[in-house]
This record gives C-alpha cells, structure tokens and sequence, in this order.
C-alpha cells in the first residue's frame, strides 16, 4: 500500500519567514496530494491540493510543488502569521481508492510573533 | 465544499458501554469515510460507509467493534462497542466532493475511563 512520510515534525519560525514542509510517497498510482491543517479542537481543514498533471499551485499565501519523478511534494507558506500556527498533514490517494487517502504524521508548526 | 457536522462534540464513557457517534452533511454525497485520530498522531481511515449495502473496513477495524449505518446519501453513524481505554481518540466523518476532495467533520472526541 501507499506510504506517506512528512519532515519535519515541528517546525518553529519567525512571524514573516516561510515554512516549507516536505512528504514523499510510494505509490506511483497515487494521484491527488491534500494538505490539511489542523488547528486544536478542530477537524482537518483542507487548505490546498494538487493533482499529478500540474507541478505547483498557489493560493495567496500557500503552494504546493510536485516532483512526480522524485515522488515528493511540498508545502510552502509565505509571510507567515502567528494564525498559522496548527498542525499541517499532507496526504496522498489515487482514482480508484478517493476518500481512503494515506496521511503523513503531521507537522506542528509554530509561528512566533 | 461540503459542510459536516457531527454529535456529540465530546464525550467521557465508562469502560464496556457503546457510544453512537452521528454525522450530517449538507449535501448528497456518495462517498463518506470514518477516520480515527489518536492522540498527537495521524489519522486512520476506520471504514468506508456505503449508503444501501454494508460498510468496507480497513485491515485492523471490525464490523462488531465499530458497527456502521448510511441510511441515506447525508448521514451516516459510526458506533464504537464495548469500549475500552484504548478506544479514548478523535473520530472524524469524511466525505468526498467529486471527483477528490476530501473533506472532514469537526470530530468527536471520545475519553474512555
């Protein structure tokens, strides 16, 4: 089956700086790459995704890249606020298994005013 | 998008009892999945609940411990049986928005004492 490993686990900056966060795959049949971010108390957010025939995709202050050779796609925030401070996971899923995505342990990142 | 609610929010059960745990969305969906979220971890896909046929259960979940209902294409309800202390997590309604995207309910948080 599909497995999913994230880096860092923490991550701290500085309020303004970027973050990046990092997750590759295995299974070449996967397809669709969520983030999430997971604020305490709540459920996963869906904050962007890419599908594996674009290689990036931005959204305001969020992007996601995607290296389908490599099996590795990422995560950057720019210009970050103390509100972005949550737990990031990305995930992974394909055409015939939506819904059953595989996730990465999680990123907790803090952003320090 | 889609727009998941789900009850209760929280709950504190005695070891041995059963609780029933509801999700609602705001559209029809064809697809709904039920995560676990085990403390600081990542999140695992329980079952996949199937409106008019009987739910698919990821290896490592049963249907006795955690029987599952989809009477209709907006709710469906997941009960976790004979309750022990292992079974304290976050249980989290998921539906898929054609033809990916994935979205989670707000959880609820079960502590088993």
């Amino acid at each position: 089956g599909e497995n999913v490993e994230q880096h860092p686990s923490t991550l701290s900056v500085q309020e303004g700086d970027s973050a990046v966060i990092k997750c590759t795959y295995s299974d070449s049949a996967s397809n669709y790459f969520p983030w999430y971010k997971q604020e305490l108390g709540k459920g996963p957010q869906l904050i962007i995704d890419i599908r594996s025939n674009v290689g990036e995709k931005k959204d305001q202050r969020i992007a996601v890249t995607l290296n389908k050779t490599a099996k590795h796609f990422s995560l950057h925030i720019t210009e970050t606020q103390p509100e972005d401070s949550a737990v990031y996971f990305c995930a992974a899923s394909g055409n015939t298994n939506a819904g059953k995505s595989t996730f990465g342990d999680g990123t907790t990142l803090t952003v320090k005013p | 998008s889609a727009v998941i609610s789900q009850k209760p929010s929280r709950d504190i059960c005695q070891r041995g009892t059963s609780l029933t745990i509801q999700c609602q969305v705001d559209s029809q969906v064809t697809m709904m999945f039920w995560y676990r979220q085990q403390p600081g971890q990542s999140l695992t896909l329980i079952a996949t609940a199937n409106q008019g046929s009987e739910a698919t259960y990821e290896s490592g979940f049963v249907i006795d411990k955690f029987p599952i209902s989809r009477p209709n294409l907006t709710f469906s309800t997941l009960t976790v049986s004979n309750m022990s202390p292992e079974d304290s997590s976050i249980y989290l309604c998921s539906v898929v928005i054609y033809p990916y995207e994935q979205y989670f309910g707000p959880g609820t948080r079960l502590t088993v004492t």
